[in-house]
């Protein structure tokens, strides 16, 4: 039973630039969740998106959106690329928009941006 | 903001039996408690999770007073691959579109 799959798992950018990272959510599991953790920090979550619409959003500014695609899997964007903006963002997937039975993260995607 | 607060950081040896408290004196009624665990370069890992009193699983137990302001995480005899960060969150789970808030989370350092 595959977990959660993070493509790439690592990525060099220029500021400025606009990078697109992927998601795979674990076999039936329908709501995909975004993170960006900064070193020596928890988690910090960008959104949340359950059949295909974007459900729920934190403090992240509009330079970040999302897609939910129907096989569930999910894309990440991220515009006009800034320093502070590496990270490593993390996918979670859960069934349903609760997460009575916990998040499944993958291994995250680590981004660098020069 | 994270609704939790935990130690920074902790220390324990091989072979100990390591308890973390976490404060959350602003739990609401629907809201349970849930721990995970992240090793480095890794995305966090679901440990346990409760409503009242006592929970346990193969992994660890999760003691939580009738107040329900605080909960204890216990790890059984740690190992040294037992080194990681945990983290306490609280949330209504079965509420739809509830967020896992993040907090810094305790560093756990084991050494033989």
């Amino acid at each position: 039973d595959a977990g959660v799959t993070q493509s790439p798992t690592h990525l060099i950018k220029t500021r400025g630039q606009q990078v697109t990272l992927r998601c795979s959510p674990k076999s039936g599991h329908d709501t995909v969740s975004w993170y960006q953790q900064a070193l020596g920090q928890g988690p910090q979550f960008i959104f949340q998106y359950y059949e295909e619409e974007e459900r729920q959003r934190g403090n992240f500014p509009d330079r970040f959106s999302g897609h939910q695609f129907p096989n569930y899997s999910s894309e990440l964007n991220v515009n006009a690329l800034l320093l502070g903006d590496s990270a490593l963002y993390l996918c979670a997937s859960s069934l349903g928009q609760s997460s009575t039975y916990g998040y499944t993260f993958g291994s995250g995607t680590r981004l660098t941006v020069v | 903001l994270a609704k939790t607060t935990q130690p920074i950081s902790m220390d324990s040896y091989e072979g100990q039996e390591v308890n973390i408290t976490c404060s959350h004196n602003n739990i609401a009624t629907n809201d349970y408690i849930t721990w995970y665990q992240q090793f480095p370069s890794q995305g966090p890992r679901f440990i346990i999770q409760g409503y009242k009193t006592k929970v346990t699983n193969e992994v660890a137990s999760l003691f939580i007073p009738a107040d329900r302001k605080s909960s204890t995480l216990s790890l059984p005899r740690v190992s040294l691959s037992d080194t990681a960060v945990y983290y306490c969150l609280v949330g209504d789970m079965d509420q739809a579109g509830t967020a896992l808030i993040f907090g810094k989370g305790t560093t756990l350092s084991v050494s033989s």
